[in-house]
C-alpha cells in the first residue's frame, strides 16, 4: 500500500506570495490532518479534514486554509506569506474512525517551505 | 489533552534495550498513550499506543503503570536506525489533533 504522498518536497517563495501544498492520503483513509513544524514551536496542529469537511482547527490565522476533495486528497493554502511561515508542513492520514481502539496517524515526508 | 514530560535526551548502546520514560500524571480515563518517533527531516512515524494494558508490536513494547500516570517505551534491541526524537502523546481514542511536546532525542551509539 502506498504511503502518504506530499508534493512538492521543497518550495521557495517570497514574502507576500501565496502557496498551495498537496497531500495524497493512504488509499481508503478519509481523514487528512496538517501540521506545521518549526525549530522554535515544534509540531503544531493546523487543521483536519474528514469527508471534505473541516472537522478540527488549530490556532493559526486565517491565512492558513485547506480543503479536501472527494477522493480524500487534500490541499493547504497559505496566503500573503510571511518569513515566519518558513517551516516543514506535514500531512497525516488516518481512517478517521478512531474511537475505542485509538487511532494511528500516518505522516508524509513533508513539504519544506522557505519564505525569503 | 493531558500534558507529558520526557527527558530531553538519552543515549543507548547498539544492541541493548532502550527504555524511554514518560510522565503523564494528569491523564484522563479515556485518554490513550501514543508514541511516535521522528527521524531527522522525515515525518513522524507511529510506534505504538495503549490505554491501560501493556502492549507489544513488532517495533516496541509499551509499559503503562497501574495508576496510568507514567509509561515506558521499550525498544528491545536498539540499532543505529533507531536514533530519532521520540514523542510521548496523550490523547483520546479518536484524536487526530495531537499535541507534540519536545520529545526525547534518543541516540544509539555503536
Amino acid at each position: 500500500k502506498a504511503g502518504v504522498t506530499q508534493t512538492p518536497r521543497y518550495l521557495i517563495k517570497t514574502r507576500g506570495q501565496q502557496v498551495t501544498l498537496s497531500c495524497s492520503p493512504i488509499s481508503g483513509h478519509r481523514s487528512v490532518s496538517w501540521y506545521q513544524q518549526t525549530p522554535g514551536q515544534g509540531l503544531q496542529f493546523l487543521f483536519e479534514y474528514f469527508s471534505e469537511t473541516q472537522r478540527n482547527k488549530g490556532n493559526f490565522p486565517g491565512r492558513f486554509s485547506g480543503r479536501q476533495f472527494s477522493n480524500s486528497r487534500s490541499e493547504m493554502n497559505v496566503s500573503t506569506l510571511e518569513l515566519g511561515d518558513s517551516a516543514l508542513y506535514l500531512c497525516a492520514s488516518s481512517d478517521g474512525t478512531g474511537g475505542w481502539f485509538g487511532e494511528k496517524l500516518f505522516f508524509g515526508s513533508g513539504t519544506q517551505l522557505s519564505v525569503l | 489533552d493531558a500534558k507529558t514530560t520526557q527527558p530531553p535526551s538519552m543515549d543507548c548502546a547498539e544492541g541493548r534495550a532502550a527504555n524511554l520514560p514518560c510522565n503523564h500524571s494528569t491523564i484522563s480515563g479515556n485518554e490513550y498513550v501514543y508514541w511516535y518517533r521522528q527521524i531527522h527531516s522525515q515525518g513522524p512515524q507511529y510506534i505504538i499506543h495503549g490505554l491501560k494494558n501493556n502492549e507489544t508490536n513488532e517495533m516496541a513494547s509499551l509499559i503503562i503503570t497501574e495508576d496510568r500516570k507514567s509509561s515506558t517505551l521499550i525498544l528491545p534491541h536498539a540499532t543505529l536506525r533507531d536514533t530519532a526524537v521520540y514523542y510521548c502523546i496523550v490523547a483520546t481514542g479518536s484524536a487526530r489533533q495531537l499535541t507534540f511536546g519536545s520529545g526525547t532525542q534518543l541516540t544509539v551509539l555503536p
